[in-house]
């Protein structure tokens, strides 16, 4: 059973496109929702996230969104660069369960010059 | 800062054998946690520890031990590994375990373990 479905699984966009990631989640009572960057050969790292109760977080380049009533959230990329290529997850959790994150399957995305 | 250092980067293994996987930190943080990721699948806990001497089953823990010998470090058994099986190992921490969404997950590079 998939809690946490991402969207699309790879995308490729040109350098200075915009990139927009998606996420749907099940359980109404997650409340935190990370996205983690990860490059070849290294761990995920924490890049942005979101509390329920907001619907938009902004980090220079990088936006999310979070949609309660649809259950959806989704990061957005302006202006991508070839070094943001990397995967991307999104993830959720419900904080007062402690930090037990469901992560999405993850989006491989590719920035061309 | 610190940094979480796991050993080996890569693993070999024949089918049947029993592999082991350690990961250290330096970040003096409470609780560590081992996923596995797989291409398509993202990341399933595998098992975490609140505080030192406490060990919790993830959602992927049959086929697994886990054993975290002092606060700084944490290590992952497979106790039979499967033809094969080929995944990444990730080692993780954080501050604690209930400070919501202040707490930060911190990856080590992972474990590739191949078994032939």
């Amino acid at each position: 059973q998939q809690q946490v479905r991402q969207s699309p699984q790879s995308l490729t966009v040109w350098e200075g496109g915009t990139t927009v990631l998606t996420c749907s989640y099940e359980d109404s009572t997650f409340n935190y929702f990370p996205w983690y960057q990860q490059f070849p050969g290294e761990g995920p790292a924490l890049l942005i996230s979101i509390l329920s109760v907001s619907d938009k977080k902004e980090d220079g380049r990088f936006t999310t969104f979070f949609n309660k009533r649809e259950k959806k959230l989704s990061l957005h990329i302006i202006d991508s660069q070839p070094g943001d290529s990397a995967t991307y997850f999104c993830a959720a959790s419900q904080t007062s369960s402690g930090q037990k994150l469901v992560f999405g399957q993850g989006t491989i995305l590719k920035v061309y010059l | 800062g610190g940094i979480i250092t796991q050993t080996p980067k890569f693993l070999i293994g024949q089918e049947g054998q029993k592999l082991t996987l350690k990961c250290q930190q330096n970040f003096n943080h409470d609780t560590m946690y081992w996923y596995r990721q797989d291409s398509g699948k993202g990341l399933r806990l595998i098992y975490y520890s609140i505080t030192e001497n406490d060990l919790q089953k993830g959602d992927l823990s049959e086929g697994y031990d886990a054993s975290r010998e002092k606060k700084s470090s944490f290590s992952l058994t497979v106790t039979s590994a499967q033809k094969n099986e080929m995944a990444v190992f990730l080692c993780a921490s954080s501050i604690d375990f209930w400070g919501g969404s202040q707490n930060t997950l911190y990856f080590g590079a992972g474990t590739r373990l191949s078994v032939l």
